[in-house]
């Protein structure tokens, strides 16, 4: 296990499209995490799961985005009717609690919406 | 509200010479402070963190320290190397749990 990992890496699409983006997190990591980000700012908080239970999602976040992490290792993060405003760079981290580990990163996807 | 402050947004150092970047968060209950470096394409990695029970902690020529009364925090970074340049991020944790705020990034500048 190198660490999180992330697919697609890239993804264009037009407005309008749905799409589905795959995080794995390191082994035995129980928190999960999903941030935004755009060019020039930090990463955006979007929402985080324990195990399988989705703890909290940002009130910044629309109904056309929804997450998952149905047996508590992989997670999905879906756009729906993707908008311009969308594009941006999408990260998925892990951690493990217990331990008191920081968050690590995977390399992200970043979606252009057309 | 939940609010990092980072500041400056663009710093240039001479090479060999000290980098400071400077946080302030708003949330009293915040205990855990990672700072995050990020370099162009590549993904956020860890630089160094401190919890509230300390005040500095250094890691070769990064050190960070920690004003909780005024709530600020600090990153240093000494005899800056070209490989420095990179975008830098503070974080906090709001509520004191694993959930963090990052600021907007400084953008750090090593000139030769």
């Amino acid at each position: 296990d190198t660490g999180v990992s992330q697919n697609p890496r890239h993804k264009i699409t037009k407005r309008g499209q749905n799409v589905t983006f795959r995080c794995d997190p390191i082994s035995e990591h129980n928190r999960l995490y999903w941030y935004r980000q755009t060019l020039g700012q930090g990463p955006e908080f979007l929402t985080y799961f324990q195990n399988e239970a989705q703890l909290e999602k940002s009130r910044l976040l629309s109904d056309r985005f929804s997450a998952e992490r149905p047996k508590g290792s992989f997670s999905t993060l879906e756009i729906q009717r993707t908008e311009q405003g969308d594009s941006a760079m999408y990260l998925c981290a892990s951690a493990n609690v217990q331990a008191q580990e920081t968050q690590y990163f995977g390399p992200g996807t970043r979606l252009l919406v057309l | 509200g939940e609010n990092v402050e980072q500041h400056p947004s663009t710093l240039s150092v001479q090479e060999g010479d000290s980098a400071v970047i400077k946080c302030t968060y708003s949330d009293s209950a915040s205990n855990y402070f990672p700072w995050y470096k990020q370099e162009l394409g590549k993904r956020p990695q860890l630089i160094i963190d401190i919890r509230s029970n300390v005040g500095e902690k250094k890691d070769q020529r990064i050190a960070v320290t920690l004003n909780k009364t005024a709530k600020h925090f600090s990153l240093h970074i000494t005899e800056t190397q070209p490989e420095d340049s990179a975008v830098y991020f503070c974080a906090a944790n709001p509520r004191g749990d694993d959930k963090i705020i990052f600021g907007k990034g400084t953008r750090l500048h090593i000139l030769p």
